[in-house]
């Protein structure tokens, strides 16, 4: 089945450590994303990449990385530099980088901060 | 800039009434629009979208939404709300500088009495 897979589900983290959350997808779409979701908060974007060995800031990039190596896999690393990195992470994707092609999203990673 | 308001935090409904979301949009051209659904802990699943046209637009598991220029708003309804409908849902709008990224609302906990 195609889809967007995240991995892991649940991550803690000592503080001061950097982490990397997978996203991988079969559906082989060019263009891949990162969303964290806070309560009450909605989500916003993190990083965004329309093509292989592109990405761009989002509105909170401060504290993270990603990299874009090859079309099916968008990792996004939390640094030690991200002040409050305790949140729900949501990776999508779609098709192309057009402004109507529906994003289609994983499953999410929770990660917590101990 | 862009954004989305959806100015119902938390709203509860007896399971068979009917349900409206409310959602208004702040965006100088024909925006795309969008709603989406998300069980606790899950991702994000697409209800429906709004590019063009007819300003009924028909998703699944029966939602329902129109897209009222004059109003800004693009509000998601049910006819009959069921025990499973209760979840957060998202508004978002599609943005036209963040690559092809959404800008989303806030959300809406929904919550089903019986």
């Amino acid at each position: 089945d195609g889809g967007i897979t995240q991995s892991p589900k649940y991550l803690f983290r000592k503080e001061g450590q950097n982490v990397t959350l997978s996203c991988e997808q079969n559906l082989n779409h060019d263009a891949m994303y990162w969303y964290r979701q806070d309560p009450g908060q909605g989500l916003r974007l993190i990083y965004y990449s329309q093509i292989v060995n592109d990405f761009q800031k989002g509105d909170i990039a401060e504290g993270y990385s990603v990299s874009r190596e090859k079309k099916e896999s968008f990792p996004l690393t939390v640094t030690s530099a991200q002040k409050n990195p305790t949140a729900f992470y949501l990776c999508a994707s779609s098709m192309l980088a057009g402004i109507t092609d529906t994003q289609y999203f994983g499953p999410g990673t929770r990660l917590t901060v101990l | 800039a862009q954004s989305v308001t959806q100015p119902d935090i938390h709203i509860t409904v007896s399971e068979g009434a009917s349900l409206e979301l409310r959602c208004n949009y702040s965006y100088g051209a024909t925006p795309y629009l969008f709603w989406y659904v998300q069980s606790p802990g899950q991702g994000l699943q697409l209800l429906l979208k709004y590019f063009s046209g007819d300003t009924l637009v028909q998703g699944i598991k029966g939602f329902e939404a129109e897209f009222k220029r004059s109003q800004s708003s693009f509000n998601l309804r049910k006819p009959s709300v069921h025990w499973s409908d209760a979840a957060e849902y998202f508004c978002a709008v599609a943005s036209n500088q963040a690559g092809t990224a959404l800008i989303f609302g806030k959300g809406t906990t929904l919550s089903v009495s019986s």
